[in-house]
């Protein structure tokens, strides 16, 4: 079945600190990848996306992602944080063959130190 | 363009009870899927709805259930609610699938005592 596993449940960082959020999935067809972010009080919006490429995707805020295939990851990464990227953070997988699921992870608070 | 609105936004029932939330996609989305978030297990798929045919289905018991109009708004159902069912419930909409970017709306808070 697939599923998607982010291991870091609870981050703290202090400001300009650098940030990497792991996402792992398990399915072994061809997938779409996303991050949703959900700032208090928000809704869940997208970060950014993979659908095929350049395996290196940016996003907004600053925010990019790696997929490395072979690692079935898809990770997160910010060079410097700021206060306002206090939020939690969704990892999503959809396969994109046959009977899709929109798999999302559990989800990494990341709480920014100002 | 406006954004997915969903209503009511919180809702108090009892064990037993049955509820209805309504969803209303952004203009021009036809596909809405719904979404049951927990703390303990996150956002967790429920089903997806498209040109008022259900598409796609998750993991749930038969007491769920959707539809869709002609105007793509969606509603959802529960029947026999139990104390588990307390969870933030989430619509999306994209244009034609979720495979591309899915847009959110804020959410009808459930409790059920």
């Amino acid at each position: 079945a697939q599923s998607v596993s982010q291991h870091n449940h609870h981050v703290i960082l202090s400001e300009a600190a650098s940030l990497e959020l792991g996402c792992n999935y398990s399915y072994g067809g061809t997938v779409n990848l996303f991050w949703y972010v959900q700032y208090p009080g928000q809704h869940l919006q997208l970060l950014l996306k993979y659908f095929s490429g350049d395996p290196l995707v940016k996003g907004i805020k600053g925010f990019e992602a790696e997929f490395i295939k072979s690692k079935f990851s898809f990770n997160l990464r910010k060079p410097s944080v700021q206060w306002s990227d206090t939020a939690e953070y969704f990892c999503a997988v959809i396969s994109t063959s046959g009977t899709y699921k929109y798999i999302f992870g559990t989800g990494t608070r990341l709480k920014v130190l100002a | 363009k406006a954004g997915v609105t969903q209503t009511p936004r919180y809702l108090i029932k009892t064990r037993g009870q049955q509820v209805t939330l309504s969803c209303s996609p952004i203009s021009g989305h036809r596909s809405v899927s719904w979404y049951q978030q927990t703390p303990g297990q996150g956002l967790q798929f429920l089903f997806e709805y498209f040109s008022e045919t259900q598409r796609n289905k998750g993991n749930f018991p038969g007491r769920f259930s959707g539809r869709q109009f002609s105007n793509s708004r969606s509603e959802m159902n529960v029947s026999t609610l139990e104390l588990g069912d307390s969870a933030l419930y989430l619509c999306a909409s994209s244009f034609d699938s979720p495979k591309e970017t899915q847009y959110f709306g804020p959410g009808t808070r459930l409790l059920v005592l």
